[in-house]
């Protein structure tokens, strides 16, 4: 079945410090999503894309569409702390007539004091 | 970007007990609706998928007659755990999707936990 690749799983950072992330497939994707989720809340969407190539900045996140459809980073610059939380990517296709979502496994963002 | 609230978002309940779920949205009309399950420190697994006017759709594994969808209205989900385990703890999280069906908008989720 369709999978998403994302890496890296966690990460531990400097306050300040630049970000990336990013998801892969072996799936085409009509829409890529990055979401970030605190603890024992649900995703909140940061970035949406819908084509291929598009990059959408959101104050300090940047994320692109890859160019084959099927991949995506997110970027995240400056670090602060209230960035630490998981962050899932999420890939949208069409699956027998249904739009379906495919979630990555999240990438942790912690930052170090 | 439109809202989903879910209640209650904490639910204690001994074994073999039903609980029921609500997920509405708060501004907008979802036609279509998805229950998430969330284990610690893993991704959403997709449960279902809830159609108002129709049957929901599960997703490979997950029992229909144990988890129970119904969408009752263009705003109503609701997901029932019946005859609730200990296993059966856990995060789940409803989502619908905006007016132009690209994103999805996540609830606050519902901590279950089953004694």
């Amino acid at each position: 079945g369709q999978q998403l690749n994302q890496s890296p799983q966690s990460m531990f950072i400097q306050e300040g410090e630049d970000v990336s992330m990013n998801c892969t497939s072996s799936s085409i994707f009509n829409t890529w999503l990055w979401y970030k989720q605190d603890p024992g809340e649900g995703p909140v969407l940061l970035i949406a894309l819908y084509k291929a190539g598009e990059l959408t900045s959101n104050g300090r996140l940047t994320a692109q569409f890859g160019i084959t459809r099927k991949d995506s980073f997110l970027n995240i610059s400056a670090s602060i702390p209230s960035d630490v939380g998981i962050y899932f990517c999420a890939g949208q296709l069409r699956v027998n007539r249904d739009d379906k979502i495919i979630f990555g496994k999240g990438t942790r963002l912690h930052i170090l004091p | 970007g439109a809202v989903v609230s879910q209640h209650p978002s904490r639910v204690i309940c001994k074994s073999g007990t039903s609980v029921k779920i609500e997920c509405r949205s708060l501004d907008f009309q979802a036609t279509t609706m998805f229950w998430y399950r969330q284990f610690p420190k893993q991704s959403l697994m997709l449960m279902a998928t809830s159609n108002e006017g129709s049957k929901a759709t599960y997703e490979q594994g997950v029992e229909k007659d144990k988890f129970l969808i119904n969408h009752a209205s263009l705003t109503l989900s609701t997901l029932t755990v019946t005859s609730a385990h200990p296993e059966d703890s856990s995060f789940y999280i409803c989502s619908a999707p905006g007016l132009a069906g690209n994103t999805q908008y996540f609830g606050p989720g519902t901590r279950l936990t089953v004694l």
